[in-house]
């Protein structure tokens, strides 16, 4: 069975501070995709990333940016200079090769504070 | 733009009330999920088509029921609503088969589902 852990709960940063949200996974597969989505208010789940897990590079997306490190079993979501529109619930998630479910972790609560 | 499109936002319905949630897509992706999602929780998988394949998963109670007319809706038929329904009920799509095995699912707006 598939597991994503985010230990974090809630998150409060002030506008312009980095966050790291951390998401650690356990799974027997080998073959195995990460996703981070992020939740606004408004209740939709937006795909921000997929890694898959031959594919250790590390990722940056104009504020956003990932470090997949399998030794670990971490897939860690990074926002620079954090702005108030990044407050939002933001999920971790893990599917295996073959399996369409998500297993999503719980979710970080980021607060953004002006 | 390709979307997936959830009707209504919100729905207001009475206890032991059937409604039904609809859910259509522009993504021609032929797996297709609804999810519940109650505050502060993560999305709970309740069903999902694969194609035409329906795939209920082992917890989720009888009183939840779906449809999937063509590739581009699906519904959600809660037969008699109890208080503990009240949740945001989410529609995603992914595209998988034929060389796809990313994953990604694409997540409607949500219906948010309140039972007086």
């Amino acid at each position: 069975a598939q597991k994503v852990t985010q230990a974090q709960t809630e998150i409060s940063v002030v506008e312009k501070e980095d966050v790291t949200l951390d998401c650690v996974y356990e799974t027997r597969d080998t073959t195995y995709y990460l996703f981070w989505y992020k939740q606004p208010p408004s209740g939709e789940l937006v795909f921000l990333i997929r890694r898959n897990s031959f594919d250790e590079q590390n990722e940056i997306s104009g504020r956003y940016s990932w470090n997949f490190q399998k030794s670990t079993s971490s897939f860690n979501f990074t926002i620079t200079a954090s702005q108030v529109v990044d407050s939002a619930v933001y999920f971790c998630a893990l599917s295996v090769l073959g399996n369409n479910r998500l297993a999503f972790g719980k979710g970080n609560q980021v607060v953004v504070i002006p | 733009d390709a979307m997936v499109i959830q009707n209504p936002r919100y729905q207001v319905t009475q206890f032991g009330k059937p409604v039904t949630l609809s859910c259509s897509q522009t993504l021609n992706h032929n797996v297709m999920y609804w999810y519940q999602q109650k505050s502060s929780q993560a999305p709970k998988l309740l069903f999902h088509y694969y194609d035409k394949d329906f795939n209920n998963e082992a917890d989720t109670p009888d009183n939840f029921q779906s449809r999937r007319p063509n590739t581009s809706f699906c519904f959600l038929d809660i037969r008699s609503p109890g208080l503990g329904d009240a949740a945001m009920y989410l529609c995603a799509t992914s595209r998988s088969g034929g060389g796809a095995v990313y994953n990604e699912q694409f997540f409607g707006p949500g219906t948010r589902l309140t039972v007086l």
